[in-house]
């Protein structure tokens, strides 16, 4: 699987767009990229998943550039209950999401007022 | 649709003992996923289950054991409890099938070992 190297926190203040990059050098060719966001004592949540270029959903955005070693997640005018740990993860979707999810330490994102 | 549910919430036990936490799946989802979760980590995977058969395994030792039933519920067994078990165990489940790989968790159970 993968390794993700994500920064371990960023902070923002509500109204601005937050980009958190991750990168994973040894995606293979089969791996998607896929976000989850973790509010504390909760279950992580499925924000947006990808393979390549451009993906945008009602929540977010996910940039992923031509070689595919980074990708971005792009949480546009964030709010206070944005305020979460967001997880980068690289799997096959055939394979490694039907059979588990590998997860790092994650980015922990603080929005201010 | 009912999500995916698990009980109890809280847990105690000491050093020593066993613990069954229990999931139920969400509806039309025939795959369950267990996670360990230790403060300020991110999820850490124990097996997976599929149609009653265990489909995957992470580094956990023997003494970490679970089911699933028909009805795709599933039980997470820990024996032998040791301190280092105290953390937030959360249980996923997906459909095999599904187009995407997303699993839908649980807000998890918070296991304490004394």
């Amino acid at each position: 699987l993968a390794k993700t190297t994500q920064p371990i926190s960023m902070d923002s203040y509500e109204g601005q767009e937050v980009n958190i990059t991750c990168s994973h050098n040894n995606i293979a060719t089969n791996d998607y990229i896929t976000w989850y966001q973790q509010f504390p004592s909760q279950g992580p949540r499925f924000i947006i998943q990808g393979y390549k270029t451009k993906v945008t959903n009602e929540v977010a955005s996910l940039f992923i550039p031509a070689d595919r070693k980074s990708s971005t997640l792009s949480l546009p005018r964030v709010s206070l209950s944005d305020t979460a740990v967001y997880y980068c993860l690289v799997g096959d979707e055939g394979d490694t999401g039907r059979r588990a999810l590998t997860f790092g330490s994650g980015t922990r994102l603080q929005v201010q007022p | 649709e009912t999500g995916v549910t698990q009980s109890p919430t809280h847990l105690i036990k000491t050093r020593g003992q066993q613990v069954t936490l229990r999931c139920s799946s969400q509806s039309g989802h025939n795959t369950v996923s267990w996670y360990q979760q230790a403060l300020g980590q991110g999820p850490q995977f124990i097996f997976q289950y599929y149609r009653e058969e265990e489909n995957g395994r992470g580094n956990f030792p023997p003494r970490f054991s679970g089911l699933q039933f028909p009805n795709y519920s599933s039980e997470l067994n820990v024996n032998a409890l040791e301190l280092d078990d105290s953390a937030l165990y959360l249980c996923a489940s997906s459909d095999w099938l599904g187009p995407t790989n997303e699993q839908f968790f649980g807000p998890g159970t918070r296991l304490t070992v004394l």
